[in-house]
């Protein structure tokens, strides 16, 4: 298992402005994703973070969007860039690990946006 | 983009009855795993199904993975309140990455 500690848990921001959220694993791990999930919907993949070079990111998003760094086995951060309403969600760092490659995941961190 | 889709998307039932939800996936998946969602939770994992045609059972809940393994199916025998909550599919094609399905959730009538 993994215990994934996620900072903020929650922040209101102004349009135009960047946030950087925090992802801290207890162990090392390879695999760490980071997802969005929008009020009442499923869980959209945003992109691997990769350890020691650049985030692999899913279709529709982008790094200078969401630029990830990931630099050592246990830590990772997402940054939302140039905010709008649109990106009020909850982002969720998880990571895949376990005998079935499960996937744990942070507690999240809701991000409003005014 | 990989697209997976649960149906029904809201299911209510009365305490006791059964409950299914089913999960298509738009290509073939490697695997399938599915997760439980509380109510201002983070998903939590449940099972993974592998082989074509496979079965799974936890107690209550019983997992399937479809013989073309493009489908899956959880069915939960005589619910109970604490089967609250939104169940995932979540599949994966060839990768590292799971894309999760649209989730059903489930609503337990006391």
């Amino acid at each position: 298992s993994a215990v994934i500690s996620q900072k903020p848990s929650r922040d209101i921001c102004q349009r135009g402005t960047s946030l950087t959220i925090q992802c801290q694993v207890d162990s090392q791990v390879t695999m760490m994703f980071w997802y969005r999930q929008q009020p009442g919907q499923s869980l959209t993949l945003i992109a691997t973070a990769n350890q020691g070079s650049e985030a692999t990111y899913e279709s529709g998003f982008v790094i200078d969007k969401f630029p990830i760094s990931r630099p050592n086995l246990t830590f990772s951060t997402l940054t939302v860039s140039n905010m709008s309403p649109e990106d009020s969600s909850i982002y969720l760092c998880s990571v895949r690990t376990g005998s079935s490659g499960e996937l744990f995941f942070g507690e999240g961190s809701r991000l409003t946006v005014l | 983009g990989q697209q997976v889709m649960q149906i029904p998307q809201y299911q209510h039932v009365q305490e006791g009855e059964d409950f299914t939800t089913y999960c298509n996936s738009s290509t073939t998946l490697s695997n399938i795993q599915w997760y439980k969602q509380r109510p201002g939770g983070h998903p939590v994992f449940l099972i993974q199904l592998v082989k074509s045609g496979e079965v799974k059972k936890q107690k209550r809940l019983t997992f399937q993975f479809g013989e073309a393994k493009k489908n899956s199916s959880l069915h939960i025998t005589a619910t109970q309140t604490t089967d609250v909550g939104t169940y995932f599919c979540a599949g994966r094609v060839g990768g590292n990455q799971f894309y999760f399905g649209t989730g059903t959730s489930l609503t337990v009538i006391p």
